[in-house]
């Protein structure tokens, strides 16, 4: 069974930083990209970052481009995500999620962890 | 910079049929788009329905299909029911690696 697993949310300053992690289990995690989706509060999903299964290349949104960064370890089937120089509008939940194979679409979601960025 | 476009709502009695669209602000979806379908209820993560256009993803019931119609990508609930009542996203494949969500769905069934 497919799971997924993100932590490292939480409540930072405008322009501070925070590490979320996403352990995976259930499938061979370096043949598979991975992604890292988005959602304010009471707002839709917004695609945020993808990695290849190899990590690299990656991808993302122009939204968080420069300041945030996608990385994988492979050895211990874990996904991260980088977020520095945290905005407001940064706030959201953040899900990771697995795609269907190297690339494509997402098929298994995390519950997602929760980032709140407020002075 | 282009949209993804999905209705904001629609309503679909218990037992019908409802077809749901995402289309591109600029230019059709094809194949290419690789579109994919997500159900979400408030509070929880989304659940895949289909991805790729047409193909079901695990356990979804065959009540859910995906399509091409035209220049846009669709989503067909038939025989639907109570808890068919969630909010629905498309996302769309744009190239260079980057996915764009639509604006979401909240379909109730009534």
């Amino acid at each position: 069974e497919v799971q997924l697993l993100e932590s490292g949310g939480g409540l930072v300053l405008p322009g501070g930083s925070l590490r979320l992690s996403c352990a995976a289990s259930g499938f061979t995690f370096r043949t598979y990209a991975m992604s890292w989706v988005r959602q304010a509060p009471g707002k839709g999903l917004e695609w945020v970052s993808t990695i290849t299964g190899s990590g690299d290349p990656t991808f993302y949104a122009d939204s968080v481009k420069g300041r945030f960064t996608i990385s994988r370890d492979n050895s211990k089937s874990t996904l991260y995500l980088q977020m520095n120089s945290l905005r407001a509008e940064d706030t959201a939940i953040y899900f990771c999620a697995k795609t269907v194979s190297n690339w494509g679409p997402f098929d298994y979601w995390g519950q997602g962890t929760l980032v709140a960025v407020s002075s | 910079q282009t949209v993804v476009t999905q209705e904001p709502s629609f309503s679909v009695s218990p037992g019908g049929t409802v077809t749901l669209t995402c289309g591109l602000s600029s230019g059709s979806v094809s194949s290419s788009s690789y579109s994919s379908w997500y159900q979400q209820t408030p509070g929880q993560a989304p659940r895949t329905l289909i991805y790729s256009t047409d193909t079901r993803s695990s356990g979804v019931p065959d009540r859910f299909s995906g399509s091409i119609l035209g220049n846009k990508a669709a989503l067909t609930i038939t025989g639907a029911q109570a808890d068919d009542e969630s909010d629905y996203y498309c996302v769309l494949y744009m190239n260079n690696g980057i996915w764009v969500f639509g604006g979401g769905t909240k379909l109730t069934v009534l």
